[in-house]
C-alpha cells in the first residue's frame, strides 16, 4: 500500500485557478468513488474539503472542486486567495477497509 | 458540536509503547455511528493512515503497522485510544485522531499531538 502521488508544490497568483493531481492505482483511486481531500494549515486541525471525489461538505467554499479520471483524482481551487496557502492531501479507500493518503501538495499564493 | 482532543506523552523511549487518547465531546461514542481513526504525520512528510475503529467494534489497521498497533475505545471516558508498540525514531510524528462519518471521509479532526521517540 504505497502513498498516492501528489506534486510537491503548486503556486498561483490571487484570482487564478490551480489544479493539483493525486495519482493512485486501479486498486485505490481507480477502483472506488471514495476520494477525499483535506486542507492542512500549520497548527490547526485538518479540514475536509471534498468527499466522494467531487462532493463538498456544507461550509466549504464553492471555489474548491474535485474530479477523477481513471487512477488520478484532482483538486481545483478557483479564484485563489491568500488564505488558500496551505498543504493539501488526498485520501482514497484502498479496499478491505483500509485507506491511503497522498504525499501532499504545498500551495503557495504568489 | 463534535470535537476531538488528543492527549498523551510527548516523548517515548525507543522500543517502548506509544499510548495516546482521543477525548470525544459532543457525541456519545457508544451511541454514535462514527468510525474513529488515527492518522499521523512524521516531520517533513505526508499523512499516513494508521487505522480505524468501527462503531461495531471491528478494527482495521494499515498493513505496515498491523503487527504493532491497537485502537480501542473506552466508552466510560468517551475516549478512543491508540497504542503503538516497539517504537523507533521513525514513529516520531504528529498524531491525529479523526471521526469518519456520513461523508465516507474523515470529516472531523483533532488538532494533533506531537510524539517524539528518543532516548
Amino acid at each position: 500500500q504505497s502513498a498516492l502521488t501528489q506534486p510537491a508544490s503548486v503556486s498561483g497568483s490571487p484570482g487564478q485557478s490551480i489544479t493539483m493531481s493525486c495519482s493512485g492505482t486501479s486498486s485505490d483511486v481507480g477502483a472506488y468513488k471514495l476520494v477525499s481531500w483535506y486542507q492542512l494549515h500549520a497548527g490547526k486541525a485538518p479540514k475536509l474539503l471534498i468527499y466522494e471525489v467531487n462532493e463538498r461538505p456544507s461550509g466549504v467554499s464553492y471555489r474548491f472542486s474535485g474530479s477523477k479520471s481513471g487512477n488520478t483524482a484532482s483538486l481545483t481551487i478557483s479564484g485563489l486567495q491568500s488564505e488558500d496557502e496551505a498543504d493539501y492531501y488526498c485520501c482514497s479507500y484502498a479496499g478491505s477497509s483500509t485507506y491511503v493518503f497522498g504525499s501532499g501538495t504545498k500551495v503557495t499564493v504568489l | 458540536q463534535l470535537q476531538l482532543q488528543e492527549s498523551g506523552p510527548g516523548l517515548v523511549k525507543p522500543s517502548g509503547t506509544l499510548s495516546l487518547s482521543c477525548t470525544v465531546s459532543g457525541v456519545s461514542i457508544s451511541r454514535s455511528t462514527y468510525y474513529w481513526g488515527w492518522i499521523r504525520q512524521p516531520p517533513e512528510r505526508g499523512l499516513e493512515w494508521i487505522g480505524n475503529l468501527h462503531y461495531n467494534g471491528n478494527t482495521y489497521y494499515s498493513p505496515s503497522l498491523v503487527s504493532r498497533v491497537t485502537i480501542s475505545v473506552d466508552t466510560s471516558k468517551n475516549q478512543v485510544s491508540l497504542r503503538l508498540s516497539s517504537v523507533t525514531a521513525a514513529d516520531t510524528a504528529v498524531y491525529y485522531c479523526a471521526g469518519f462519518g456520513d461523508f465516507d471521509a474523515f470529516d472531523i479532526w483533532g488538532q494533533g499531538t506531537m510524539v517524539s521517540v528518543s532516548s
